[in-house]
This record gives C-alpha cells, structure tokens and sequence, in this order.
C-alpha cells in the first residue's frame, strides 16, 4: 500500500540555523500539506499546495516558513532561521479529493 | 471559524470494555469528519471517516456517526484490546480538496488487560 514517507525522522538543530524537512507524497496525490504538533498539544496547520503553488496557509506560516516542490516527486518545508519556539513534530500529508494521508513525522529540535 | 473538541483524557479502559471518546464540532457549511489515531512513536493513521449526516464511518471494530443535529461524531468500539492504546484525535475539513483538517486535542487511550 502506498505511503507518505518523510526524512529525516529526526533533526536537531540550533537557533537561527535553516532546516529543510523532506517528504515523499502518494505518487497519484495532487494536494499536499504541512501541519506541526507541539509536544502535548493539538495538530496545527501549516500550509497547503497544489498545482505547484500556495492553495491555503496559516498563521503559524510566517516568512520564516517556505515550501517547494523542487522535483516530481519530494515536497519540502524550509524553515529559514529556525527558533525554540519550531521545536516540534512535523507531519506531511498528501490526498486527492476528499482524504489526507500522513507520514510518521519528523521531530525537530532546536536548542 | 470552525473547531472540534473532544473529551478530555487520559481514557483507562480494561480490555474487552466498551469505549466511547465523545467529539463535537462547529463548522459552517457541510464538512466531512475524520477519526485519526496515533500509535506511540508513529504518525497519524486515518481510522474512519463520513462524508455526509446519518453517515456510519466504520474500520477495525470502531464506528461513528454524523450527526448533524447534535453536530458530532463520537467514536465507539465495543470491546477494546490492548493494542487499541493510542491517542486517537477526531478532526473535521470543508469538504473541498486542498483545505486544511482541523484536529481536536486528541484523547489518550490506554488499555490494560
């Protein structure tokens, strides 16, 4: 059964760096999201895309935050200048019409 | 703007209990309504889903049903299992593609036997 896959499964990183998270969408998929977990709390939105650009964004996804499809297969989120307030669990989703898929997260750090 | 809420947990359950995790949300429009679970260390498994009011989403023992006049969507199994612990989060979307799933906080659900 096909699945959403993400790299690394976890990152940690220091304050002010840049890191890119990596995921590998359902191939027939053509919306593509981010959303983060905080530790103990709910899952947020973070973005959407679709035709290769922004269909729907949060507030959360600030300038710092950007996404690309570079190729046709990987999605990424960048975050440019990385706080200790971005540490958290980072899910992509992929899904056609009517259900989204997730992969298992990655975990960021930052100190 | 559109939530869902859910009940608080943690859940303790022994196994073979009967399990309810209440949902409820608020949405303008027709959304379609998810459960989602979380097994330890892993990422979000779509567990079932309804599209529409009055319909039974069901997968793996769990059902739930979308009530429009109660605006909810509790989820229930009738006999747990040990491997059923996980944090299991119900959430909703406008029913057009591309948009964003809101989630609930997530109920915690552990069984013992």
């Amino acid at each position: 059964e096909p699945e959403v896959t993400q790299t690394p499964s976890h990152q940690v990183t220091q304050m002010g760096q840049e890191v890119i998270l990596r995921c590998v969408p359902i191939s027939n998929h053509l919306y593509f999201y981010w959303y983060r977990q905080i530790l103990g709390q709910k899952v947020e939105f973070l973005v959407s895309f679709y035709n290769n650009e922004i269909s729907e964004k949060s507030e959360i996804f600030d300038d710092q935050f950007s996404v690309e499809r570079p190729d046709g297969s990987n999605f990424t989120l960048k975050i440019r200048s990385t706080k200790l307030e971005d540490s958290a669990m980072y899910f992509c989703a992929s899904g056609g019409q009517e259900t989204q898929y997730f992969g298992p997260g990655t975990r960021l750090l930052v100190l | 703007g559109d939530s869902v809420t859910q009940m608080e947990g943690p859940v303790t359950l022994s196994e073979e209990a009967f399990l309810t995790i209440n949902c409820t949300y608020t949405a303008t429009g027709y959304p379609s309504l998810f459960w989602y679970v979380q097994y330890p260390g892993e990422g979000l498994q779509l567990l079932l889903k309804a599209t529409k009011a009055d319909d039974k989403g069901s997968n793996k023992g769990f059902e739930a049903t979308y009530r429009k006049e109660t605006t909810s969507f509790h989820l229930e199994k009738g006999s747990v299992q040990v491997s059923d612990s996980a944090v299991y989060f119900c959430a909703l979307d406008s029913n057009q593609a591309g948009t964003a799933l809101i989630f609930g906080k997530g109920t915690t659900l552990s069984v013992s036997s």
